[in-house]
């Protein structure tokens, strides 16, 4: 059975900041993962879709790499920004199943 | 219209009713989702219809009784809720290619609809 693990849970940063987010996979076995962003009480927002036989995908201020090897991808925000506060999940597409497999986030605070 | 709607934002209700959540996308993609939000756990797939037939049923207690009845359009019904049942319900819409082991499409999110049983 897939697990997603993100870590931190939370992270609070100042303004201008460049930062990393953690998303870690039991089985490497995936077609593709995606990055969201959820604000508090909405719906999530997709940000990039990295394909399996891809390394990276790059969106603006954005970039997310993958590493199925080591079961690992990461998304780096630069010049971070108070509107980039947020929680950040991560989703596997993976197994027989060919269902997402979310992580519990990372809440984020850029601090003014 | 655009991307994926979902009506009511809120719905307050007592575990005696029946109510209902609906979800409408306007992507043209051939599959949509539920999943469930609870507070401090990660989303959870609860329904999957691609092609409006349902392909997958995470062992859903049936006071939830999905209904998809084209491929725009997704219900979720709701009766003799437990107050534990209290959440986001997510839906969302991807464009899914026939057959087994295939990937799913980048996932499209409504803004969900905030369930609160009483």
């Amino acid at each position: 059975k897939q697990e997603v693990t993100q870590i931190p849970a939370a992270l609070s940063v100042p303004e201008g900041e460049n930062l990393v987010l953690n998303c870690s996979f039991t089985d490497s076995a995936i077609y593709n993962l995606q990055w969201f962003r959820q604000d508090p009480g909405k719906g999530l927002t997709s940000l990039l879709l990295i394909q399996s036989s891809q390394r990276e995908q790059t969106s603006g201020r954005l970039n997310a790499s993958l590493d199925k090897s080591s079961g690992r991808s990461t998304l780096y925000i630069a010049a971070s920004q108070p509107g980039d506060s947020a929680t950040y999940l991560c989703a596997v597409d993976s197994g027989s199943a060919r269902q997402l497999t979310f992580g519990s986030g990372t809440q984020l605070t850029v601090l003014p | 219209e655009t991307g994926v709607t979902q009506t009511p934002r809120h719905l307050v209700m007592g575990m005696t009713n029946k109510k209902s959540l609906k979800c409408e996308q306007h992507l043209g993609h051939n599959a949509m989702y539920w999943y469930k939000q609870s507070a401090k756990k990660p989303l959870e797939l609860m329904f999957v219809y691609s092609l409006e037939e349902r392909v997958e049923n995470n062992s859903v207690p049936s006071r939830f009784s999905p209904e998809c009845p084209n491929s725009s359009h997704l219900f979720l019904h709701l009766h003799t809720l437990q107050p534990e049942d209290s959440a986001l319900y997510l839906c969302a819409s991807s464009e899914k290619a026939k057959g087994l082991a295939v990937a799913t499409g980048e996932l499209f999110f409504g803004e969900g609809s905030r369930l609160t049983v009483l």
